[in-house]
């Protein structure tokens, strides 16, 4: 079983929905929690992140960390066609841990957000 | 565009060739490294670099030869490499410590013929 375990979509909505993304986990050390989105052709971009738990936002995006469920979400509000690419989870353990500096991604969730 | 700078954006060589990726970061970052992704498949740790010193080597053939000249810089080596090497090269830094977020450049497409 993978460390991290992300839905693996395809997604495909229409402009303006709400989009929920999400990834399980099983490595109760992991400490950061983050969300990339990568474009075709293009390197990841760092869209969010949370250190432990809890809620945090930013504009459409909503990033929601539950470590009691090992359960991480991202939610886009109104989505626009911009948003199409895919998005990548990832988790890294505390800076003092053996595995400081090894990220842990889910394999992503392509979207397409049709006009 | 990106504040880490990777160049070239392409590069095509042959399994005797030797070259060099570059990755350049002006965000006072002190860990930088080193990704392989294939298509369709999440990045792969290379080699980490924290304060410009090795800190990891994911059990990396020594056909990729990384450097880090100072804490701008990072380099990957490439020599005798084989066509199943051919993916998205992709370097990134961290402003904190090693369990911070990453910062991705766009990444070198490598083609190995």
């Amino acid at each position: 079983q993978k460390e991290v375990e992300q839905d693996p979509g395809p997604l495909s909505v229409p402009e303006g929905a709400i989009v929920s993304l999400n990834c399980t986990y099983s490595n109760s050390a992991f400490q950061y929690f983050m969300w990339y989105r990568q474009y075709s052709r293009k390197g990841p971009e760092l869209l969010m992140y949370t250190y432990s738990s809890g809620n945090k936002e930013d504009g459409r995006f909503t990033a929601q960390v539950d470590k009691s469920s090992k359960y991480i979400s991202l939610f886009i509000r109104d989505s626009q066609p911009s948003d199409s690419a895919t998005y990548l989870c990832a988790m890294s353990e505390g800076e003092y841990n053996t595995n400081a500096g090894k990220s842990t991604f889910g394999d992503g969730t392509t979207l397409t957000v049709k006009p | 565009d990106t504040e880490v700078t990777q160049t070239p954006k392409h590069l095509v060589m042959g399994m005797t060739n030797k070259k060099s990726l570059k990755c350049e970061q002006h965000m006072g970052h002190r860990a930088m490294y080193w990704y392989k992704q294939k298509a369709k498949k999440p990045p792969e740790l290379m080699f980490v670099y924290s304060y410009e010193k090795l800190s990891i080597n994911e059990s990396v053939p020594s056909r990729f030869s990384p450097e880090c000249p100072n804490s701008s810089l990072l380099n990957l080596h490439l020599h005798a490499l084989q066509p199943e090497d051919s993916a998205l090269y992709l370097c990134a830094s961290s402003r904190g410590g090693l369990s911070s977020p990453l910062h991705f450049g766009n990444g070198t497409r490598l083609t190995v013929t």
